[in-house]
């Protein structure tokens, strides 16, 4: 069964540049079958889909949050990683790592999440 | 695509049936899914393409559509059942992913 866990700051100053990472294992982030993406929830509220990245390096961004964003996949260590931009308050949140099925479109795994605040 | 919308809450006693609906979504959509979160933890994946259920989801939980609005229902409600449910709807020409609000039930 693949397990996907978070890694990162938990604490980012404002303007700077927040760097995550999600290792895989259990299974290869190069089976064609999936996406691999990247998901958060601000404190009490909703999910918010941040984008998603296929093995070959095929990336799609929500578009509210695209000019700040790169996604990145490493087939050798098994990882894919996030870094958003010029982060402000408004970026707090708990940011999951998820496995996507490719065109049927749900999230069958989940990492645990982790809490990353924006605060100088 | 734009977000879907959902109730902000809803309750129920022990034993029975609760729906939770989803607006927004394309008619004749088949790729709406449904999440349980419990305080704390990630989501867990309960209804995918809109009626199908993952391996171990009881199936008190059950999906369907009408229109533009997509639904959960729980029938025989339990404790455990206490939590926030979320929907989600993907677009395949582009990848995009839109998420509902998030409802959080109660077990009165």
């Amino acid at each position: 069964q693949v397990q996907l866990q978070e890694s990162g700051p938990g604490l980012v100053k404002p303007s700077e540049t927040l760097s995550l990472t999600c290792s895989v294992s259990g299974g290869p982030v190069s089976s064609s079958n999936f996406y691999w993406a990247w998901i958060r929830q601000p404190p009490g509220k909703g999910l918010e889909w941040i984008g998603s990245l296929y093995f070959s390096g095929r990336t799609f961004y929500n578009p509210s949050l695209r000019s700040r964003l790169t996604l990145s996949i490493d087939t050798y260590k098994n990882q894919f990683s996030l870094t958003f931009f010029s982060v402000t308050a408004a970026d707090t949140a708990t940011y999951f790592c998820a496995r996507l099925w490719w065109v049927r479109g749900y999230f069958d795994s989940w990492g645990q999440g982790t809490l990353v605040s924006v605060s100088s | 695509q734009s977000a879907l919308t959902q109730p902000p809450s809803a309750s129920g006693s022990p034993g029975q049936s609760v729906t939770i609906s989803c607006t927004g979504i394309s008619s004749g959509y088949n790729y709406v899914s449904w999440y349980q979160q419990h305080p704390g933890k990630a989501p867990k994946l309960l209804i995918y393409e809109v009626t199908k259920r993952p391996s171990g989801v009881p199936d008190r939980f059950s999906g369907s559509t009408s229109g533009n609005t997509a639904s959960l229902t729980i029938s025989g409600l339990q404790g455990d059942d206490e939590a926030d449910y979320h929907c989600s709807s993907y677009e395949d020409k582009n990848n995009n992913v839109a998420f509902g609000g998030g409802t959080k039930l109660t077990v009165l």
